[in-house]
């Protein structure tokens, strides 16, 4: 067990809706990661916070945003879902280091 | 343009024997590798990682390979148990402690009883 967890772990929102997911990384880590993971394919990196600064992006669109907290949790927002929203989102925190540890996921089913 | 290739979407060995996972790479400021695991329902566990400046590095039953002319690293899992079928990624990032962490798509490894 990494010690990150994440909230809710399943849930399911309408085309249009939007949703916040979170993210408690584990204790000490100031860098937390979020990461997009279609089926059959691997994590897709979204964006990368530290010491609640954003200090790195993928190839997300805008409506994808996020905060770090001063505990260094963190959330996830998406507006306007759409259907290839559809995914788990995994969160990872990791010391500055490069080895990332990742909670279960939230998987995000949108209709 | 995908930065990390695993071209093996799945794998069967048999318990007992080896397994070998392959990953190539196309960015060469890539400085760090990783490999994780994931069951499925599970967030992806990280199983063991190699420095750019390393030609390997074993842990246990689970050894990385690492050549850098090639863009090419293989985790070895010597020997396969049926607890290690499970989605296995490759991983890299940059030289510095907070680049990115960029995945493969993973490869899919059954070991038969």
């Amino acid at each position: 067990e990494t010690g990150v967890t994440q909230s809710p772990t399943h849930l399911i929102k309408t085309r249009g809706q939007q949703v916040t997911l979170r993210c408690s990384s584990q204790s000490g880590h100031n860098t937390v990661s979020w990461y997009q993971q279609a089926l059959g394919q691997g994590p897709q990196f979204i964006f990368q916070y530290y010491r609640e600064e954003e200090n790195g992006r993928g190839n997300f669109p805008p409506r994808f945003s996020g905060l770090q907290f001063p505990n260094y949790s963190s959330e996830l927002n998406v507006n306007a879902l759409e259907l290839d929203d559809s995914a788990l989102y995994l969160c990872a925190s990791s010391l500055g280091g490069n080895t990332i540890y990742f909670g279960e996921g939230s998987w995000l089913t949108v209709v | 343009d995908q930065q990390v290739k695993q071209n093996s979407p799945s794998l069967s060995v048999q318990e007992g024997r080896i397994s070998i996972l392959n990953c190539d790479y196309t960015n060469s400021m890539f400085d760090y590798f990783l490999w994780y695991k994931k069951y499925p329902a599970e967030g992806p566990t990280f199983l063991i990682s190699i420095s750019s400046i390393k030609d390997k590095n074993e842990d246990g039953r689970f050894t990385v390979f690492l050549n850098k002319s090639a863009k090419h690293l293989s985790l070895h899992i010597v020997p396969s148990q049926p607890g290690d079928s499970a989605v296995y990624f490759c991983a890299a990032s940059g030289e510095t402690s907070y680049d990115k962490v960029i995945f493969g798509p993973g490869t899919s490894l059954s070991v038969i009883p």
